[in-house]
């Protein structure tokens, strides 16, 4: 039974370039968790997502970063125009549903941006 | 919001000695803490959580303990090994669905 997948691992982008991070939860699971991990800092949540619908943004920058979780297919973090400033971990987690749901984290990407 | 505060930021003890990190929260509606481990480079684990109906949990080594009347849980950590080192997160949440994380703990258990 894989776990929750992300790619790519690593990411390096020019500033001003978009970054696309993909993430696919494990087997059964419909709700997806975006989380940033800067430089020997905790996890930021940012947004929440299940399928086709975003619950709770509340933690997205408002420019520049959306994301989607599509009926078929992995989630997506969009970053467009980064800047070094995005440099970070970025982490997906995933949940079967019920509450308080326990979540299972990806590998991570790790974002550079020269 | 919510606001998790984690103590210490780090803590080095020798093995086999217990190691015990504790974390503090704002909000008394905050149902659910979970506990993640994070090695160098890895993905967070999750190691251990707890309930706001339960005062306290044990998996083998590892423990947490909930005093809901102070807002604060920690996590115990027994007879430790140096594969226990690593940057231990708690977190808590209200809603079930968005994590509030402490800013972690970083351990290293001496041989």
């Amino acid at each position: 039974n894989a776990g929750v997948m992300q790619n790519p691992r690593h990411l390096v982008r020019r500033r001003g370039q978009e970054a696309r991070l993909r993430c696919s939860p494990m087997k059964g699971h419909s709700h997806v968790y975006w989380y940033r991990q800067l430089p020997e800092e905790g996890l930021k949540f940012m947004v929440y997502l299940q399928k086709e619908n975003i619950i709770d943004e509340s933690g997205m920058p408002k420019e520049r970063f959306s994301a989607e979780f599509p009926k078929e297919g992995p989630s997506i973090l969009r970053i467009q125009q980064v800047v070094r400033g995005d440099s970070a971990a970025y982490f997906c987690a995933s949940s079967p549903g019920g509450l308080p749901e326990t979540q299972y984290f990806g590998p991570g990407t790790r974002l550079l941006v020269l | 919001g919510e606001n998790v505060e984690q103590h210490p930021s780090t803590l080095s003890v020798q093995e086999g000695d217990s190691a015990v990190i504790k974390c503090t929260y704002s909000d008394s509606a905050s149902n659910y803490f979970p506990w993640y481990k994070q090695e160098l480079g890895k993905r967070p684990q999750l190691i251990i959580d707890i309930r706001s109906n339960v005062g306290e949990k044990k998996d083998q080594r590892i423990a947490v303990t909930l005093n809901k009347t102070a807002k604060h849980f920690s996590l115990h950590i027994t007879e430790t090994q140096p594969e226990d080192s690593a940057v231990y997160f708690c977190a808590a949440s209200l809603t079930g669905n968005q994590f509030y994380f402490g800013t972690g703990t970083s351990l290293t258990v001496i041989p």
